[in-house]
């Protein structure tokens, strides 16, 4: 069975705050890591893809990394503002398919 | 472009009536997946097609459920006898083959059976 792990579930920040959260996936048969943001109401948007193990990708205030040998990968968020407040999910495709296994996601919430 | 395009939104219904869901994928995707989300294990993936055949099924609860997708363009996800249980909403979200580009999601199918 194929396993990805988020935590923390929630957090719950102030405007300003810098934060991060972890997504643990299998290390053997890796293919590819993606991080999504999952606004209420809405469908989950994809922020990042990633597949090279020492990955690291930005996109404005929010950065990732990656680590395909230990199989983690984090995602930071640096300055939180409110409209940061969403569940960001990751995903993880092993190589030997085309899957896309969603972790249960991390649930943040920034307060002005 | 229209994105992925779900119907229908919303769904309520009893129990033992038959629901179809159907998703129309982006132009020129051709890989499509049906996710099942609940609180209590977050997205699911049931089941992906790429260039309209089933490649993994594993992820379908049980008989109750198909999937098919006649042609490129279209994809439809029925479930029968429906169950209270089977209450959730059912994202369809699509891609090109082994691109490692994201999932474009539709907007989901609430589906309520009481």
């Amino acid at each position: 069975i194929l396993n990805v792990e988020q935590s923390p579930q929630s957090l719950h920040v102030q405007e300003g705050d810098s934060t991060n959260f972890t997504c643990s996936f299998p290390s053997s048969n890796f293919y590819a890591l993606h991080w999504y943001r999952w606004e209420t109401a809405k469908s989950p948007e994809a922020l990042f893809v990633m597949t090279l193990n020492g990955d690291e990708k930005k996109k404005g205030r929010i950065s990732a990394t990656l680590n395909t040998k230990e199989g983690y990968s984090y995602l930071y968020i640096k300055g939180s503002q409110p409209e940061d407040s969403a569940t960001y999910l990751c995903a993880f495709s092993p190589d030997n398919t085309d899957k896309l296994i969603f972790g249960t996601g991390t649930r943040l919430q920034v307060f002005p | 472009d229209a994105g992925v395009i779900q119907s229908p939104r919303h769904e309520v219904t009893e129990m033992g009536q038959e629901v179809t869901l159907r998703c129309k994928p982006i132009s020129g995707h051709n890989s499509l997946f049906w996710y099942r989300q609940t609180m209590m294990r977050g997205l699911e993936l049931l089941i992906y097609f790429n260039n309209n055949v089933p490649i993994d099924d594993s992820g379908m609860p049980e008989d109750r459920f198909s999937a098919k997708m006649p042609n490129a363009s279209f994809s439809t996800l029925k479930i029968q006898p429906s169950e209270p249980r089977d209450s959730a909403v059912y994202f369809c979200a699509t891609t090109k083959v082994r691109d490692t580009g994201e999932l474009f999601f539709g907007e989901g199918s609430r589906l309520t059976v009481l």
